[in-house]
């Protein structure tokens, strides 16, 4: 079974611009949560897909948003970037069906340099 | 609200001896706590999970204790070696919502 694939793996962007990350979760994984990593502030949960709904969302402003397609793969976006929103992005799958009790597997993340 | 707090942030310890990370949680809702091992420059994987039912678990080396009633769960690696030296993070889900809420992350060190 092939893992949890993000891309593209790096990215490089200028304040203002505008950025769309992508996630294919494992085959049969419904859940998708996204997560910023930064070295001070650990793992931050932006938002959590499952069956092309939102269920849940972190404490991130309103340019941060996702979508899910009904083949699971999921895309977050960011706009007006800023300087601050620099950061390894990190999708996780999962196959915990109403609650997210079973593993989470995590891609290789995206890491985003704005400047 | 839903915290974790992990604590400590960072620790280093003499390859062979024990190395103890505890967490908190604030929601008494809380029902499943996994703990992830990420490495330098790579993605977290899951090393060891618990759910609120069960008081103790363990892999080989690698154990996790949880107590509910005070809110908070401990990482336990015994004869640590080389290999372990990692970040390593808790986290809690909640009942009911779909978010897992993770701690702040310790930098574990091996010293040989």
């Amino acid at each position: 079974k092939a893992g949890v694939t993000q891309t593209p793996r790096y990215l490089i962007k200028t304040r203002g611009q505008q950025v769309t990350l992508s996630c294919s979760p494992i085959s049969g994984h419904r859940s998708v949560s996204w997560y910023q990593q930064t070295p001070g502030q650990g793992l931050q949960f932006l938002f959590e897909y499952f069956s092309e709904t939102q269920r849940n969302k972190g404490n991130f402003p309103g340019r941060f948003s996702g979508r899910q397609f009904s083949n699971s793969r999921s895309e977050m976006n960011v706009s007006t970037l800023e300087l601050g929103d620099s950061a390894l992005y990190l999708c996780a799958s999962s196959d915990g069906g109403g609650q997210l009790n079973t593993e989470a597997f995590f891609g290789q993340g995206t890491r985003l340099t704005v400047v | 609200g839903e915290n974790v707090e992990q604590h400590p942030s960072t620790l280093s310890v003499q390859e062979g001896d024990s190395a103890v990370i505890k967490c908190t949680y604030s929601d008494s809702a809380s029902n499943y706590f996994p703990w992830y091992k990420q490495e330098l420059g790579k993605r977290p994987q899951l090393i060891i999970d618990i759910r609120s039912n069960v008081g103790e678990k363990k892999d080989q080396r690698i154990a996790v204790t949880l107590n509910k009633t005070a809110k908070h769960f401990s990482l336990h690696i015994t004869e640590t070696q080389p290999e372990d030296s990692a970040v390593y993070f808790c986290a809690a889900t909640l009942r009911g919502a779909q978010k897992l809420v993770f701690g702040q992350g310790t930098r574990l060190t091996i010293n040989p």
